[in-house]
């Protein structure tokens, strides 16, 4: 079964501060796809990056990069020069290829609170 | 951009009620999913839909719960007879025609069990 873990309740940070999400997960099949959603206080969930379990990659998409690491696991991800806007909770979610519908398994979630 | 939208935004019902929680998935996508999120807790999966079946549910998705895709547009979730736990935000998504393609989550219907 698929299971994925955010260790980090919730992180407090100053504005322009980097901050650094951790997620670890599990799962049984060769080929998945790991996501990060955002949440902010309004309620929606918004996508904000994927990645394929067959391209470790690792990338930066404007203030955003990932760190992939199949070895141990995890999917880090990190905000650069934080902003207030980017107070929300963040979740990790873990796809797999093999699965019957393709759903989510969402990691519980961290909560980041940029602070003027 | 195409988006997911659902109706209402929020729904507040008496305990032993039926509800129907509506989307419209993105047009061209052909997978349909709802998810529950309990205020303060992580998203859950309660069913994928696909050629107008279901190709998995949770453990969640108990006999309460239905889907159907009624036309081309809309997609629904029906709770038969709600219950306070049922108090959750409800998220519908979709995604396109590959196993790699992402899901778009729409907006979240609030609902509300008295």
């Amino acid at each position: 079964a698929q299971k994925v873990t955010q260790a980090q309740t919730e992180i407090s940070v100053v504005e322009k501060e980097d901050v650094t999400l951790d997620c670890v997960y599990e799962t049984r099949d060769t080929t998945y796809y790991l996501f990060w959603y955002k949440q902010p206080p309004s309620g929606e969930l918004v996508f904000l990056i994927r990645r394929n379990s067959f391209d470790e990659q690792n990338e930066i998409s404007g203030r955003y990069s990932w760190n992939f690491q199949k070895s141990t696991s995890s999917f880090n991800f990190t905000i650069t020069a934080s902003q207030v806007v980017d107070s929300a909770v963040y979740f990790c979610a873990l796809s797999e290829h093999g699965a019957a519908g393709n759903k989510l398994t969402f990691g519980g979630g961290t909560r980041v609170l940029v602070k003027p | 951009e195409p988006e997911v939208t659902q109706t209402p935004s929020h729904q507040v019902t008496q305990m032993g009620q039926e509800v129907i929680l509506r989307c419209v998935p993105i047009s061209n996508h052909l997978y349909f999913y709802w998810y529950r999120q309990i205020l303060g807790q992580k998203v859950e999966f309660l069913v994928s839909f696909y050629n107008n079946e279901i190709s998995e549910k949770s453990e969640i998705f108990d006999d309460q719960f239905s889907v159907e895709r009624p036309d081309g547009s809309n997609f629904t979730l029906k709770i038969r007879s709600t219950k306070l736990e049922d108090s959750a935000m409800y998220f519908c998504a979709s995604r396109g025609t590959s196993n790699t393609d992402t899901q778009y989550f729409g907006p979240g219907t609030r609902l509300t069990v008295l």
